[in-house]
């Protein structure tokens, strides 16, 4: 069964990195774009950013961009989110989720499974 | 990239139906039918329940349903069982490679 495993989350201080995994298993990997959403405590998803199957293609929020970088090593079955210039904003839980639909696509497609997410707090 | 606009909680009594609306725009919802919801239990991840509209994942019930008419989708549980109380989200996909999510929507079983 497909399962995503999202790691690296922890207490960091506003202006420092974080890197984030995200291990899958139960599907062939390279095969499917991912994503990364976001939940602050007690508050809505939101999108953060989406890496096509192959590497190639990446879109990120404009909350985010400029600061995180998605990545994937599909060899090792394994997302990336490396956040840098951490904001007390970008406290929440960390979700990576596969994009649904057919597979090698690059059309858009549903959040169809979901990792258990990791929390991130940025404070001093 | 705002989200997209849902009510902030909606209710019913067992074997009721109800609705959730999903406004946005012609650049998200309106402009294309990659229109998803999604059920949120607490402390939970979320699941799909809806994705391009108005289809159901296998294994979801077909209780759910979704629909959309111009730039507001929506979200309909029939027979409202406890089961169904949750949050409950939409997202769109939207015109510059990017998706959206709703503000979200509590749903309450009397």
């Amino acid at each position: 069964q497909v399962q995503l495993v999202e790691s690296g989350g922890g207490v960091v201080q506003p202006g420092r990195s974080l890197r984030l995994s995200c291990a899958a298993s139960g599907f062939t990997f390279s095969y499917y774009a991912m994503h990364w959403v976001r939940q602050a405590p007690g508050k809505g998803l939101e999108w953060v950013a989406i890496l096509s199957y192959d590497g190639i293609n990446k879109f990120y929020a404009d909350s985010v961009k400029g600061r995180f970088t998605i990545s994937r090593d599909n060899s090792r079955n394994t997302l990336f989110l490396q956040m840098d210039s951490l904001r007390s904003e970008d406290t929440a839980v960390y979700y990576c989720a596969r994009r649904g639909g057919a597979a090698m696509s690059r059309l858009p497609g549903p959040f169809d499974y979901w990792g258990q997410g990791t929390l991130v707090t940025v404070s001093s | 990239q705002s989200a997209l606009t849902q009510p902030a909680s909606v209710s019913g009594s067992p074997g009721q139906s109800i609705t959730i609306s999903c406004t946005g725009t012609s650049s998200d919802v309106g402009g294309y039918n990659y229109v998803s919801w999604y059920q949120q239990h607490p402390g939970k991840a979320p699941k799909l329940m809806i994705y391009e509209v108005s289809y159901r994942p296998s294994g979801v019930s077909n209780r759910f349903s979704g629909s959309k008419s111009g730039n507001t989708a929506s979200l309909e549980i029939s027979g409202l069982q406890a089961e169904d109380e949750a949050d409950y989200y939409c997202s769109a996909y939207a015109i510059d490679n990017t998706y959206v999510f709703g503000t979200g929507t509590k749903v309450t079983v009397l």
